[in-house]
């Protein structure tokens, strides 16, 4: 079937941990996204890929990085940098049209 | 810059009866404009969007929407509501950068 899968669906981490949250598609779309979401603030977008090794800062980059070396992946790497990192986190794809995964929750403990 | 005003936190509707969630957005020209849902705990789905033509926009799941230019609107409706339909939904403005509004948290009560 085709969608978009994102790993782990819940996450842990200590203070001081990178974490990688993982997504795949095979809806061979160009576009991919790395939307945060927190309770009242809607969808905030953190990064995005147009096409394969390019990627743009979003609106909340910061202490977020990203990389684009298949078109099927677009893995989201929350650094020791990002003051707040419990979210949940959405990836989407898009072909005009968004389409989202299932999410990824982190928990920082 | 482009933003989406939802000015209604959470709503709580009747079973049966009508809804509508208002949806106000800034943007320079013609906007994309759509409306998506989410379940507890699970992505977002799209409902229905509009990108010209015309204004009245049907959706999946009995939804549809009116894209008013001069209110700067584009309000969701459904006619009668379910249990089911009890979620969060999102307003989302935008061409190849979508940028969401805070989302409408919908009860529905029996």
């Amino acid at each position: 079937d085709g969608g978009i899968t994102q790993s782990p669906k819940y996450l842990f981490r200590k203070e001081g941990q990178n974490v990688t949250l993982s997504c795949e598609q095979n809806l061979n779309h160009d576009a991919m996204y790395w939307y945060r979401q927190d309770p009242g603030q809607g969808l905030r977008l953190i990064y995005y890929s147009q096409i394969v090794n390019d990627f743009q800062k979003g609106d909340i980059a910061e202490g977020y990085s990203v990389s684009r070396e298949k078109k099927e992946s677009f893995p989201l790497t929350v650094t020791s940098a990002q003051k707040n990192p419990t979210a949940f986190y959405l990836c989407a794809t898009s072909n005009g049209e968004l389409f989202f995964g299932e999410g990824s929750r982190l928990t920082v403990l | 810059a482009q933003s989406v005003t939802q000015p209604d936190i959470h709503i709580t509707v009747s079973e049966g009866a009508s809804l509508e969630l208002r949806c106000n957005y800034s943007y320079g020209a013609t906007p994309y404009l759509f409306w998506y849902v989410q379940s507890p705990g699970q992505g977002l789905q799209l409902l229905l969007k509009y990108f010209s033509g015309d204004t009245l926009v049907q959706g999946i799941k009995g939804f549809e929407a009116e894209f008013k230019r001069s209110q700067s609107s584009f309000n969701l409706r459904k006619p009668s509501v379910h249990w089911s339909d009890a979620a969060e939904y999102f307003c989302g403005t935008g061409g190849f950068k979508t940028i969401f509004g805070a989302g409408t948290r919908l009860f529905v009560k029996a």
